[in-house]
């Protein structure tokens, strides 16, 4: 089982950056494509991104898109999310998740002037 | 983009009942791209089925995935204390990979 890890959570002013990182604890994590997801408070799961295993292939929920960056580093075992220009609707618990199977416990995103 | 649509919104029932919890697509899903998550409050999703009807690692036989084209369901045999909970399906056929806006499984 992978053990993911998500931090870079905080809050944040309308119109701000955050980073989030989402570490594994396993070498495999080469061989794993990676996803993003969130979940406002009281509401459902909502997926944003998707980067494949060597970064050739990258989607984006069109809610996100243009704001939202994925990327990865596979030397250090990380996904990470670049966020700009948040709005008070991206306020979220946000989960990174190995194609469904392993979840991390979620960084909370809140954005409030 | 694919919508998945979820019935009934809460499903009220009393331990050792059955539910029967359903996914209904936009649009035909391969089986091999639609999955069952559980979630519990203060939790991270689990992933209980993938390929409609494959449970994941550790997840107890009591919960079944069935269903082609658009219509999927999740059967839970006989309730445990532990099952209440909100469930989510969710494709992998294509960029957006939707969820269904959940079923939430309460005590009766």
């Amino acid at each position: 089982e992978v053990q993911l890890v998500e931090s870079g959570g905080d809050l944040v002013q309308p119109g701000g950056s955050l980073r989030l990182s989402c570490a594994a604890s396993v070498f495999t994590f080469s061989t794993s494509g990676m996803h993003w997801v969130r979940q406002a408070p009281g509401k459902g799961l909502e997926w944003l991104s998707y980067i494949n295993r060597d970064s050739t292939a990258i989607y984006y929920a069109d809610s996100v898109k243009g704001r939202f960056t994925i990327s990865r580093d596979n030397a250090r075992t990380s996904v990470f999310l670049q966020m700009n220009s948040l709005r008070d609707e991206d306020t979220a618990v946000y989960y990174c998740t190995r194609d469904g199977y392993d979840w991390g416990q979620g960084t909370l995103v809140t954005v409030s002037s | 983009e694919i919508v998945l649509t979820q019935s009934p919104g809460t499903l009220s029932l009393s331990p050792g009942e059955r539910a029967t919890l359903s996914c209904r697509a936009s649009q035909s899903v391969s089986t091999t791209y639609l999955a069952w998550y559980q979630q519990k409050p203060g939790q991270a999703p689990r992933l209980l089925i993938y390929g409609a009807s494959s449970r994941a690692t550790g997840i107890p036989d009591r919960f079944s995935g069935s269903g082609s084209g658009t219509d999927f369901t999740l059967t839970i045999s006989r309730l445990e204390p532990e099952d209440f909970a909100v469930y989510y399906c969710q494709h992998y056929v294509s960029s957006p990979f939707t969820f269904g806006p959940g079923t939430k499984v309460d005590i009766k």
